[in-house]
């Protein structure tokens, strides 16, 4: 079990649907992040909170629509995905975004685009 | 952004130690070094991380270079549990290739 937790463990959806990943901590952090992995590859940052303000955007397509509505909770709603897209989606949080304080990861979310 | 780099692949024999190690030669003087792991299946979890003194936790040792362009991660008795990639990264948490590391029975 991990101290961040994200939901649902599994997603399949089509092209044209809307979906959300949620994830949530309680551990007082203040960064939050958003990776993509794809099979056999490292993970790749797309977003970063901090303070519930948007930092780090990483060009990221606009199918693709972070949210923080607070400082425990973070959203990745996702419209229009391309298959291309499928892909396992982790989540992490930080106590703050200087260099001293390590991530925590959920286990993330296993997204398939049909 | 800050870049690292390490080997693709290693090998270890069970209950011998291990030394992954990690080249970031474009660090500043500011950039956190940190290790996670990543099992099949699981999310990355956090090793450690260090400035510049060698550092010690219950799951590794990481030995920082004097001029901090280099680091390396030391398990060491590795498990089979211990079979993962790991990914060194700095400040910024993008994370490079990383090692995948063989147990062997």
């Amino acid at each position: 079990d991990t101290e961040v937790t994200q939901t649902p463990k599994h997603l399949v959806m089509g092209m044209t649907n809307k979906k959300s990943l949620k994830c949530e901590q309680h551990m007082g952090h203040r960064a939050m992040y958003w990776y993509k992995q794809k099979a056999k590859k490292p993970p790749e940052l797309m977003f970063v909170y901090s303070y519930e303000k948007l930092s780090i955007n990483e060009s990221v397509p606009s199918r693709f629509s972070p949210e923080c509505p607070n400082s425990s909770l973070l959203n990745l709603h996702l419209h229009a995905l391309q298959p291309e897209d499928s892909a396992l989606y982790l989540c992490a949080s930080s106590q703050d975004r200087v260099g001293n304080s390590p991530l925590h990861f959920g286990n993330g979310t296993r997204l398939t685009v049909t | 952004d800050a870049k690292t780099t390490q080997p693709n692949s290693m090998e270890s024999n069970e209950e011998e130690p291990v030394h992954l190690p990690c080249n970031h030669s474009t660090i500043s003087g500011t950039d956190y070094i940190h290790w996670y792991r990543q099992l099949p299946s699981q999310g990355p979890e956090y090793v450690i991380h260090g400035l510049t003194s060698n550092v010690n936790n219950r799951m590794a040792s990481l030995a920082i270079a004097e001029d901090r362009k280099s680091s390396t991660l030391i398990l060491h008795r590795a498990t089979l549990r211990d079979a993962a990639v790991y990914y060194c990264t700095l400040w910024d948490m993008r994370f490079g290739a990383g090692t995948r590391l063989t147990v062997k029975p």
